[in-house]
């Protein structure tokens, strides 16, 4: 099974500083891995997605990843923090299942606190 | 094109009762997943339908149920609620690629 691992809980920028949230894959075939976000008490909104096109992704509101097979990792970054970036993240990978559907194993979330 | 909708948004319930949620997906999407959110297990997948037929299921009691109707509107039902069942589930829907969740639904057991 595959899986993913966000390393810190939580982490703390001053607006305008840089963000990095860390993601971690597992995978023994070419994943494809999503990062989420989730503010209170809502569902959670794609960010961004990598489907093995380009390693470089480009999502909503300034995020992007890199996909660093090396590394097996898929971090999340932002050149400047804005205060309503302040929310949970997730990062996910997408499990191929033998009954020919899929599901998305999740990270445990990254905490992101905006100050200013 | 309208998002997926979840009802209700928030439920209380007592244990021993049962309860039913229902989600309905992005118009053309025929991939139905409800997921299980909590603060101690984090987000945990329940299962999966696709042209009214569970395609998986996740590691649950099968306290756990749901079901998808012509229109791939789903519901899920939990049977016998119990304290631990308190969360948010979540259902996203999916026509190849990346799913889409809804807003969820906050049961509360007391």
């Amino acid at each position: 099974a595959q899986s993913v691992t966000q390393l810190g809980s939580h982490v703390s920028v001053s607006e305008g500083a840089l963000v990095l949230l860390r993601c971690n894959y597992s995978s023994s075939v070419p994943p494809y891995l999503f990062w989420y976000v989730q503010y209170p008490n809502q569902g959670l909104q794609l960010l961004l997605k990598y489907t093995s096109a380009a390693t470089l992704v480009k999502g909503i509101n300034g995020f992007e990843a890199e996909f660093k097979k090396s590394e097996t990792s898929f971090h999340l970054t932002k050149p400047s923090a804005h205060m309503s970036d302040a929310a949970e993240y997730f990062c996910a990978v997408s499990d191929l299942l033998t009954g020919g559907g899929n599901k998305l194993t999740f990270g445990t979330g990254t905490q992101l606190k905006v100050e200013l | 094109k309208a998002g997926v909708t979840q009802t209700p948004r928030y439920l209380i319930k007592t244990r021993g009762q049962q309860v039913t949620l229902s989600c309905s997906p992005i118009s053309g999407h025929r991939s139905v997943s409800w997921y299980q959110q909590t603060p101690g297990q984090g987000l945990q997948f329940l299962f999966e339908y696709f042209s009214e037929t569970q395609r998986n299921k996740g590691n649950f009691p099968g306290r756990f149920s749901g079901r998808q109707f012509s229109n791939s509107r789903s519901e899920m039902n939990v049977s016998t609620l119990e304290l631990g069942d308190s969360a948010l589930y979540l259902c996203a829907s999916r026509l190849t690629g990346e799913a889409f969740f809804g807003q969820g639904t906050r049961l509360t057991v007391v």
